[in-house]
């Protein structure tokens, strides 16, 4: 059974702080894995996406890295700012419960203090 | 703009009743998903439809129901035989198994 991992569960940083955060998996057989952030009481929005044939994905401040062999990837956010705050959450796809099975982990709550 | 349309945000259940959480989308995605979201959770599968006319049980199906009639939309009915309901719903789509999810803003539904 596919488990996921975000550790650690909290993390505040002051404002312009680079900063990075964690996603472990147990399966390394993955399809795919996305990074989301969620405010509090919203749905979840998609940061990026990285494919199990990559290694890495990049959108503005953010970038996304995937090490299948090890089970890790990190998100990467560069001079963090207030309105970073939010839950990120990563989910991965496939694993021992098939390839279109998501597991998701239970994310890691981001202050950015100004 | 395309996007996953959930409605109502808020939802008061009594004991006993049986509601729905509607779930339209307008990507023309193939499949869509049902997730339950509890505090210190992760997002917990309840119903996915991979095509029109066909969904299958995720792991926590029991007390829910769903249909599939059209492709926008993907309805969940909250039965009174789940004992817990109280959580926060979420719905995704997707185009297929290279594509990544797109979620809705999610429901809430309290039990009074």
């Amino acid at each position: 059974k596919q488990e996921v991992t975000q550790i650690p569960a909290a993390l505040s940083v002051p404002e312009g702080e680079n900063l990075v955060l964690n996603c472990s998996f147990t399966d390394s057989a993955i399809y795919n894995l996305q990074w989301f952030r969620q405010d509090p009481g919203k749905g979840l929005t998609s940061l990026l996406l990285i494919q199990s044939s990559q290694r890495e994905q990049t959108s503005g401040r953010l970038n996304a890295s995937l090490d299948k062999s090890s089970g890790r990837s990190t998100l990467y956010i560069a001079a963090s700012q207030p309105g970073d705050s939010a839950t990120y959450l990563c989910a991965v796809k496939g694993g021992s419960g098939g390839y279109q099975k998501v597991t998701f982990g239970t994310g890691t709550k981001l202050q950015v203090i100004p | 703009d395309g996007g996953i349309t959930q409605s109502p945000k808020y939802l008061f259940r009594k004991e006993g009743q049986n509601v729905t959480l509607s779930c339209e989308q307008n990507l023309n995605h193939d499949a869509m998903y049902w997730y339950r979201q509890d505090p210190g959770q992760g997002l917990r599968l309840i119903y996915y439809s991979q095509i029109v006319n066909d969904f299958q049980k995720g792991d926590i199906a029991e007390g829910y129901s769903v249909s599939r009639e059209k492709k926008e939309s993907f309805p969940l009915t909250v039965t009174s035989a789940q004992k817990n309901p109280t959580a926060f719903y979420l719905c995704a789509s997707s185009t297929g198994p290279d594509d990544g999810y797109t979620f809705g803003s999610g429901t809430r539904l309290t039990v009074v």
